[in-house]
């Protein structure tokens, strides 16, 4: 198995209380990402990293922030949650190795963290 | 903007072949990528097509035609451990942003 956690994999918390939640990985790829998934809606990109300190937003950023200080530790940040907010998250790492004349590619998801705003 | 669509719902037999489809509308193109997900848990990386193509990977095989903006994944000798969603996701030009279709559900029967 792909070294990749979330942490924590079930919370409940309530409007308007900020809400902090980790993704670490082992592998040391380069990117990392932050995904919601909700029904009737898939999966939905919500920031990504393609470095220390380098990150960039996803379809639906808003109300969301994210940090890189490390290369294994991706951190989402609801400021102050919302009701809408409450979903699976999923994080994902990737990367891509050139051999030759082939690019390999990787990618694998975290288990997820179902949060629930009250 | 992206649209990428995907039939909701398959239903195939065990040990046949089924071949789910997805259309894409990109303002921007740099690879498509297949998932697997099965209820409850979270998505397994399938597949990669940036070239035109097949590529194949055991029993599972993923197409590409950029000109159409079209994709498939077929999976050969079904097995009822692959009653599954199947993610199709494109990247656009601009780094890392993944846009992923629907799903399609995918139910493999005795």
């Amino acid at each position: 198995d792909a070294g990749i956690t979330q942490s924590p994999r079930h919370k409940v918390t309530e409007t308007g209380t900020p809400v902090t939640l980790r993704c670490h990985q082992t592998e040391n790829h380069r990117y990392m990402y932050w995904y919601r998934q909700d029904p009737g809606h898939g999966l939905r990109l919500i920031h990504y990293s393609y470095g220390v300190k380098d990150t960039d937003k996803g379809e639906v950023s808003d109300g969301y922030s994210v940090s890189r200080s490390k290369t294994e530790d991706f951190l989402l940040t609801l400021e102050s949650a919302t009701s809408s907010q409450t979903s699976v998250y999923f994080c994902a790492i990737s990367e891509e190795f050139l051999t030759g004349r082939t690019t390999l590619y990787e990618q694998y998801f975290g288990p997820g963290t179902r949060l629930t705003v009250t | 903007g992206q649209n990428i669509d995907q039939p909701t719902e398959m239903t195939a037999t065990e040990g046949a072949i089924v071949q789910i489809n997805c259309t894409y509308q990109t303002s921007g193109f740099n690879g498509l990528f297949w998932y697997q997900q099965h209820a409850g848990e979270a998505p397994t990386f399938l597949s990669y097509n940036v070239l035109d193509g097949l590529e194949e990977k055991g029993r599972f095989s993923s197409f590409l035609s950029r000109s159409k903006g079209y994709s498939y994944l077929l999976l050969k000798e079904l097995q009822m451990k692959d009653s599954a969603s199947y993610l199709c996701a494109v990247r656009d030009n601009y780094g890392q942003n993944f846009v992923f279709g629907p799903g399609t559900r995918l139910s493999v029967l005795p």
